[in-house]
C-alpha cells in the first residue's frame, strides 16, 4: 500500500513551458486535492475532486488545470509556466463520508522552480 | 485575509519539557480543527483533531485544547522528544458537506533540543 505518490520530485521549468504533475493514490479514496505551499506560508488549495469526472476550483486555481478520469489518478497541468508558480505542490486524498472529519493523506510533494 | 493564524514562526524547547503551539482563527463557521505535522521533504501527516463541540482531545503525548469564545486552539506535547522536531500546521474546516476543505495556518517550526 503506497498511499499517495507524486512524480516528479523536482522539476525546473522555463517561463512559458508546460508540464503535468502526476498524482496517484491506491487507497480507493473518493476525494483528491492539489495544494501549493510557498516559502513561509501555509498550504493553499488549488483544485479538488469529489470523484472521477468531477473537479472544482479551490482558492488559487489560476494558471492550472486538472482532470480526474479514474479514482486513482489526479494530474495537475501547468500550461504556461510563470515564476509565480515556483512552489512545492502537494497532492492529497481522503475518503469523504460526510460525517465528522475525514483525514487527508498527503503525497511527498513536487518541488517546482520556474526560471 | 488569514482565517487561520499561527503567530509564532518557530519554537524551541528542551527534551522532556512541554511544547505549546498556538493557533487563532477568525471564521466562526469552522467546525473541526486539526494539527498536521511536516518533516522536511515529506508531505504533511495528520496528528490530531478536535470538534467544535469539545474543548479537549488527547492522544498519547499530544493534547489539543479549543477555546471557542476566544477562537483559539493550542497543541500541547508532553514530554517533548527530539523526533517531534518538525513544522506543525494548524488547519480548520467547516461542517457537513464542506468539511473536506482545509484552511491552513502558516506553520510553526518546533525544535526539540536534546
Amino acid at each position: 500500500n503506497a498511499g499517495v505518490t507524486q512524480t516528479p520530485k523536482f522539476r525546473i521549468l522555463k517561463i512559458g513551458q508546460s508540464m503535468t504533475l502526476q498524482c496517484t493514490q491506491d487507497m480507493n479514496h473518493n476525494y483528491m486535492y492539489w495544494y501549493r505551499q510557498d516559502p513561509g506560508m501555509g498550504l493553499k488549495l488549488i483544485y479538488y475532486s469529489v470523484g472521477a469526472g468531477i473537479t472544482d476550483k479551490g482558492e488559487v486555481p489560476n494558471g492550472y488545470n486538472v482532470s480526474r478520469s479514474t479514482t486513482e489518478d489526479f494530474p495537475l497541468r501547468l500550461e504556461l509556466a510563470a515564476p509565480s508558480q515556483t512552489s512545492v505542490y502537494f497532492c492529497a486524498s481522503s475518503r469523504h463520508t460526510g460525517q465528522g472529519y475525514n483525514e487527508q493523506f498527503f503525497g511527498p510533494g513536487t518541488r517546482l522552480t520556474v526560471l | 485575509d488569514q482565517q487561520v493564524k499561527q503567530n509564532s514562526p518557530s519554537l524551541s524547547v528542551q527534551e522532556g519539557r512541554i511544547s505549546i503551539l498556538n493557533c487563532d482563527y477568525t471564521n466562526s463557521m469552522f467546525d473541526y480543527f486539526l494539527w498536521y505535522k511536516k518533516y522536511p521533504a515529506e508531505g504533511p501527516t495528520f496528528l490530531i483533531s478536535i470538534s467544535s463541540i469539545k474543548d479537549k482531545n488527547e492522544d498519547g503525548r499530544f493534547t489539543v485544547f479549543l477555546n471557542k469564545s476566544a477562537k483559539h486552539l493550542s497543541l500541547h506535547i508532553v514530554p517533548s522528544q527530539p523526533g517531534d522536531s518538525a513544522v506543525y500546521f494548524c488547519a480548520a474546516t467547516g461542517s457537513g458537506g464542506s468539511n473536506y476543505k482545509l484552511t491552513f495556518g502558516k506553520g510553526t517550526l518546533l525544535t526539540v533540543n536534546p
